[in-house]
């Protein structure tokens, strides 16, 4: 079993619509979660982190996280074909290190 | 400059040949990271540096060689490398090591490395 697990894609959905992206990870002592993104040719960028259960909201996007389930999402609304990129979902064990999923590639149609 | 630089952007080489990377971060950050991303693959992390100290090596061949001269720099020596090495190397730099969990890693643009 692979530590962070990410359907690798592409996912393509339309303009305006709402993109949702998932990640599930094995570690139960994981401590905090990262949504990175990055574009062809290009470094990840930080999107936004989370490390408590819920929602966490930052403009367009929204992070979810459960714990129990061992599973966290991004949601992208009103989905733009500037966000077409790989998300990378990270995830932060207590040993520190940050383990990367293969990352889902989005295609986001006019 | 801002944020975390790399030098080359693009590099070929000859397996017999030796080459460095550069890393530099102006952030002030303790911790420097080298990263290897292979198409298809998740990013792989190869070292780590806190306070000029390696404090993990992730069964990396001894092809790579880092160096932390302080805080601020990291390179790659690289030697008789093979072309499954070609790939995206990256750098990134936090905060802390082994910290607060929302402490995060800033990655540089990459060194597109290929080797014939």
């Amino acid at each position: 079993q692979k530590e962070v697990e990410q359907n690798s894609g592409p996912l393509s959905v339309p303009e305006g619509a709402i993109a949702s992206l998932n990640c599930t990870y094995s570690d139960r002592g994981s401590q905090s979660f990262f949504w990175y993104r990055q574009y062809s040719g290009k470094s990840p960028e930080l999107i936004m982190f989370i490390y408590s259960n819920g929602d966490k909201e930052d403009g367009r996007f929204t992070a979810q996280l459960n714990k129990a389930s061992q599973y966290v999402s991004l949601l992208i609304r009103d989905s733009q074909p500037s966000d077409s990129a790989t998300y990378l979902c990270a995830v932060k064990s207590n040993t520190g290190k940050l383990i990367f999923g293969q990352g889902t590639t989005l295609q986001v149609k006019p | 400059e801002t944020g975390v630089t790399q030098t080359p952007r693009h590099l070929v080489m000859g397996m017999t040949n030796k080459k460095s990377l550069k890393c530099e971060q102006h952030l002030g950050h303790n911790a420097m990271y080298w990263y290897k991303q292979s198409a298809k693959k998740p990013l792989e992390l190869m070292f780590v540096y806190s306070l000029e100290e390696r404090v993990e090596n992730n069964s990396v061949p001894s092809r790579f060689s880092p160096e932390c001269p302080n805080s601020s720099h990291l390179f790659l020596h690289l030697h008789t490398l093979q072309p499954e090495d070609s790939a995206l190397y990256l750098c990134a730099s936090s905060q802390e090591w082994r910290t607060t969990s929302t402490d995060t890693q800033y990655f540089g643009p990459g060194t597109r490395l290929t080797v014939l």
